[in-house]
Formats: C-alpha cells, sequence, structure tokens
C-alpha cells in the first residue's frame, strides 16, 4: 500500500515570492507517477505538475517545478513568482504504473497568496 | 462533452434516505473513478471502471455503496440508506486510456449533505 504525506496544513506567501510545499510518500513500486493537483473553490482538481519516478530530471512547467528526491521519497512543489490566482488547496498523489493504477492522496495543504 | 460533468453539485438528503450521483466522462474516455474527500481530507478511492465493468472496487466502504455504468460511459453512484458520515465531496474523473490516472480529468464533484 502507498501512502502520502503533507505535514503542513496550512502556508501563506506574499504575491511575486516564492513558496515550497512538502510532501513525502511511502512506496514498495519501483515505477510510479508523482503529481502536484491544485484545488480551488470550484472543487476541480486541477493538475499542475507531473513526474515519472524513473526521469531523474526534475519536471518543470513555467512558473512550477519539482524538486523529486527518490531515495528520500519526498516530492516537493516551488511555486515562483507567486500570484493571487494561486491560492487553493494543494494535494500531492502517487500512483503506479500498470493496470488498474489509481491515485493515492495525500490531505492537502491550503496555500494563500496575500497582495 | 468539453470535461467531466457531475450532476447534482450539491445534494442534501435525510438520513436513510437513497441518492444516486452522476458522472458524464468526457466523451471516448474508457476508463472513470470515484473518488470520496471528506472535510478536510484528500480524495479517496472507491471504484474504477474500465468500459462497462468495475475493474477495481475496493474502495467501496461497504455494501450501502454502488456503481454503474452500462453503457461504458455514464456512472451512477448510489447509495442507499444514507448516514451522516456519508456526507463528503463525490469526484468523478475519466481518462481515455484504461489504467492511467496520470491523464485523468476531475469534475467539479457533487457535495452531500446528510442531515
Amino acid at each position: 500500500a502507498q501512502t502520502v504525506t503533507q505535514s503542513q496544513p496550512e502556508m501563506s506567501v506574499q504575491e511575486a515570492e516564492t513558496v515550497t510545499l512538502s510532501c513525502t510518500y511511502d512506496t514498495s513500486e519501483n515505477n510510479y507517477y508523482l503529481f502536484w493537483y491544485k484545488q480551488p473553490p470550484s472543487r476541480q482538481m486541477i493538475l499542475v505538475i507531473r513526474q515519472e519516478a524513473y526521469k531523474q530530471q526534475n519536471a518543470t512547467e513555467n512558473r512550477f517545478s519539482v524538486n523529486f528526491q527518490k531515495a528520500a521519497k519526498s516530492f516537493s512543489l516551488k511555486i515562483s513568482d507567486s500570484q493571487l490566482g494561486d491560492t487553493a488547496m494543494y494535494f500531492c498523489a502517487f500512483a503506479p504504473t500498470g493496470a488498474n493504477s489509481k491515485l493515492t492522496f495525500g490531505k492537502g495543504i491550503t496555500l494563500s497568496v496575500r497582495p | 462533452g468539453a470535461g467531466v460533468s457531475q450532476t447534482p453539485s450539491n445534494k442534501v438528503t435525510e438520513k436513510g434516505k437513497y441518492v444516486e450521483l452522476r458522472c458524464d466522462p468526457i466523451s471516448g474516455h474508457t476508463a472513470l473513478y470515484w473518488y470520496r474527500q471528506s472535510l478536510g481530507q484528500g480524495p479517496e478511492f472507491l471504484i474504477y471502471f474500465q468500459g462497462t465493468g468495475a475493474a477495481d472496487d475496493s474502495g467501496l466502504p461497504n455494501d450501502r455503496f454502488f456503481a454503474v455504468r452500462p453503457e461504458g460511459s455514464v456512472s451512477t453512484l448510489k447509495i442507499q440508506r444514507t448516514e451522516r458520515g456519508d456526507s463528503a465531496v463525490y469526484l468523478c474523473a475519466s481518462s481515455l486510456r484504461p489504467g492511467h490516472p496520470t491523464e485523468a480529468f476531475f469534475g467539479q464533484g457533487t457535495r452531500l449533505t446528510v442531515v
């Protein structure tokens, strides 16, 4: 079984600053994916960024980047140049590769961007 | 449709009643997932459909919960004898390729409140 842990319940950042959200996970799988999802008040889960475990290079999507440390089972999200629209819940998630794969989510973190 | 559609958006029901929650996936998506998100928690897996059949229903909490997808498109999550503990947001997601939650698109969920 997989577990995903997000130990910070909430964070706050000034607009235009950089913030890092932490996530650790536990698994015996060797091949898997890791994700960060954003959930605004509309409730829809929006994929922010995805990392494949076999890739050593950290994924980057515009202002969003990850620090993937496979040996430490750590997967943090860095948001640069924070914008007011980044205010939302953020969830770290894990999915093994293979048939019938499904997502396992952490508890989430509430991020507030201050003007 | 353009995205995953879930109806109703909100549902209030009395304890002991029966409810049905509907999910319209993206056209052509063969895989469909149901998740439950309790207050302050991340989504938890309930059931996964590949086409018309439930490939994995290991997340259904008890026999009061049942889901169908008779024509491989629309899915209905059915809850009998609802309890206050069933109050949560029920999220549906679909993906084009079975076993690839990495490509899943989520709906906006149904918020179920049992009073």
